[in-house]
């Protein structure tokens, strides 16, 4: 299984701060990446997903990717007790169907 | 509504049972997954199904087999687990083309308890 790095945390912030998740890979083929976000219980929901280098912006979440790096991170602004959860790293292998996931980073937003 | 549904949510079973988990999508996709989540592991890819072939089967114990009669349906036929088996089992799917980096849907979980 192909190595997708995430620090588990936990990671605490308070309501209103910047919430920065990171993720580093060790394939380099891989092409496309994905943040899900999991509530304890339940299962993975897709967050964001981006492909090409640089930031991807989608409402208070923003993806960026460097694939020189082999680093991949998550911005949450504005960050908001319902925030709170696992958030998951995933790659999909070149142009194949599979993906594998990191072992999530735990979020806390502290009211 | 997540359109991969999953059946049974919960199962317990003992380690002399034979049971089956059934995942099945409503969203038109080619392509079906198995994962296993367990505490504190990155979710583990068992098996992948693309057209209803199996295309990807990684290193999963005989005691789990698969069965994938359609691109809408997938199976997870269990046998003889043992009590380290006990875990949420994911089932996803995804559109699926080299060309498409579309993302995997997944179903709700069985949590598995092996007694």
């Amino acid at each position: 299984q192909k190595e997708v790095e995430q620090n588990s945390g936990p990671l605490s912030v308070p309501e209103g701060a910047i919430a920065s998740l990171n993720c580093t890979y060790s394939d380099r083929v891989s092409q496309s990446f994905f943040w899900y976000r999991q509530y304890s219980g339940k299962s993975p929901e897709l967050i964001m997903s981006i492909y090409s280098n640089g930031d991807k912006e989608d409402g208070r979440f923003t993806a960026q990717l460097n694939k020189a790096s082999q680093y991949v991170s998550l911005l949450i602004r504005d960050s908001q007790p319902s925030d709170s959860a696992t958030y998951l790293c995933a790659l999909r292998l070149g142009t194949g169907n599979q993906f594998y996931f990191g072992t999530g980073t735990s979020l806390t937003v502290i009211p | 509504e997540t359109g991969v549904t999953q059946t049974p949510r919960h199962l317990v079973m003992g380690m002399t049972n034979k049971k089956s988990l059934k995942c099945e999508q409503h969203l038109g996709h080619n392509a079906m997954y198995w994962y296993k989540q367990s505490a504190k592991k990155p979710l583990e890819l068992m098996f992948v199904y693309n057209f209803k072939e199996q295309t990807e089967n990684n290193s999963v114990p005989s005691r789990f087999s698969p069965e994938c009669p359609n691109s809408s349906h997938l199976f997870l036929h269990l046998h003889t687990l043992q009590p380290e088996d006990s875990a949420l089992y994911l089932c996803a799917s995804s559109p699926f083309t080299r060309a498409d980096n579309s993302p995997l849907h997944f179903g709700n979980g069985t949590r598995l308890t092996v007694t």
